[in-house]
């Protein structure tokens, strides 16, 4: 069974530009939650998708957006960015939801922001 | 105030030995604990998740212990390998239809030959 899937697994923008980061959950599952990972902050919430519908956000600008298409697979994207952006963003996949069923993340897509 | 906190920040630790992570929290209602293991550059990988009612669980050589009534979990690493050296994050989940997980901010292990 195919992991998660993110990509691309590394980019450098500049300030200002935008950005788009793509996941692939494992199949059959319906939750795709994102998150930003930094030294100083750690693992922070995004926000999470199930079934095409934003379930959950968290205290994110509203730079930071997200979609859900019918199959699952998701994107988000960073408007706007900021030299504070730069971070792993993952991506997590799960069966019923992000609160309840175990997490399986990908790898990450490492943004620098110049 | 962070609801997850989890001690030592980071350890170091000799090649064989054993070591003990520990995560306090304060999350109320509870639904489940976890603990996930990070190598440098890549996604947190499951090792346990636990609900209110376990008070241990086992993955190979790490072992997770929960005391819901002091609300401490605790991650014992035995006979420690290189590979061990990551960073381990407990993440905590709040009994709610909504997303509610918590994540401590992980304790570095470094396992030295």
């Amino acid at each position: 069974k195919a992991g998660v899937t993110q990509t691309p697994r590394y980019l450098i923008k500049t300030r200002g530009q935008q950005v788009t980061l793509s996941c692939s959950p494992i199949s059959g599952h319906r939750s795709v939650s994102w998150y930003q990972q930094t030294p100083g902050q750690g693992l922070q919430f995004l926000f999470e998708y199930f079934s095409e519908t934003q379930r959950n956000k968290g205290n994110f600008p509203g730079r930071f957006s997200g979609r859900q298409f019918s199959n699952s697979r998701s994107e988000m994207n960073v408007s706007t960015l900021e030299l504070g952006d730069s971070a792993l963003y993952l991506c997590a996949s799960s069966f019923g939801g992000a609160n309840t069923g175990e997490l399986f993340f990908g790898e990450g897509s490492r943004l620098t922001v110049l | 105030k962070n609801q997850v906190e989890q001690s030592p920040q980071s350890l170091i630790i000799l090649e064989g030995k054993n070591c003990t992570l520990q995560c306090n929290y304060t999350v109320s209602p509870f639904s489940n604990l976890r603990w996930y293991k990070q190598d440098t550059g890549r996604g947190p990988v499951s090792l346990t998740i636990m609900t209110f009612s376990e008070n241990t669980k086992s993955n190979g050589r790490y072992t997770a212990t929960l005391d819901a009534d002091t609300k401490q979990s605790s991650l014992h690493i035995t006979a420690s390998q290189l590979s061990d050296s990551a960073s381990y994050i407990c993440v905590v989940s709040l009994l709610s239809n909504d997303y509610k997980l918590s994540f401590g901010a992980g304790t570095t292990v470094t396992v030295r030959a």
